[in-house]
């Protein structure tokens, strides 16, 4: 079993449509959690911390649910410009990446 | 330099040959990442230096790959005896400490195994 699971889409949307990724970790005592975005051929970059109250940042809201093992993200009133894949990243001492998410969203 | 530095940006090599790839870290981050990306696939855990602890190898696909760390600074990944299936992107990433804080990416190095 993959330490980090996720589900590669892809997820083809509207403008403006809420769409939501989710993830889950097989290491119970997994420390800390985040969202990274990689557009096309580019590095991976930090969109945001997953903290268990839930944190918001705009349009992303990103839920940790530790009974459960399992994080999300949210994206509402998707944008072109949010096309990109994005990747859970679970950090037990070391930082293990989820697959990534392929998300297109068209006009 | 302000962020993660990767050299070479591009590399191609004949199959069977050896090959050094380096990664230059944000000064002052004491964590150092290296992962492996295939084409369309996710990044794949490679190994992981914290400070001047023993580093985790655990990821290392099979024993020709290696890497080494001086102190806190530069890193190097080599594999030796390229094969074909080596041909991937190779990311090296850099924080300023384990796994708290934010992570920063250098663009890569392209390997090309012919």
């Amino acid at each position: 079993r993959k330490e980090v699971e996720q589900d590669p889409g892809p997820f083809n949307v509207p403008e403006g449509a809420t769409v939501a990724f989710n993830c889950t970790y097989s290491n119970s005592a997994s420390q800390s959690f985040f969202w990274y975005r990689q557009d096309c051929r580019k590095e991976p970059k930090l969109l945001m911390s997953v903290y268990s109250s839930g944190n918001e940042d705009g349009r992303f809201t990103a839920q940790l649910n530790r009974a459960s093992q399992y994080i999300s993200l949210l994206i509402r009133d998707s944008k072109l410009s949010d096309s990109a894949t994005y990747l859970c990243v679970v950090i037990n001492n070391d930082m293990r990446f989820g697959a990534g998410t392929r998300l297109t969203v068209k006009p | 330099g302000a962020g993660v530095s990767q050299s070479p940006s591009n590399k191609v090599t004949e199959k069977g040959k050896d090959v050094e790839l380096r990664c230059d870290p944000i000064s002052g981050h004491t964590a150092l990442y290296w992962y492996r990306q295939r084409l369309g696939q996710g990044l794949e855990f490679l190994i992981y230096f914290q400070g001047n602890s023993a580093p985790d190898k655990s990821g290392l696909p099979s024993d020709r790959f290696s890497a080494e760390r001086t102190g806190e600074s530069v890193s190097t990944l080599t594999i030796q005896r390229t094969q074909q299936e080596d041909s991937a992107v190779y990311l090296c990433a850099s924080s300023l400490s384990q796994g708290y804080t934010e992570a920063f990416f250098g663009q890569g190095t392209r390997l090309t195994v012919v």
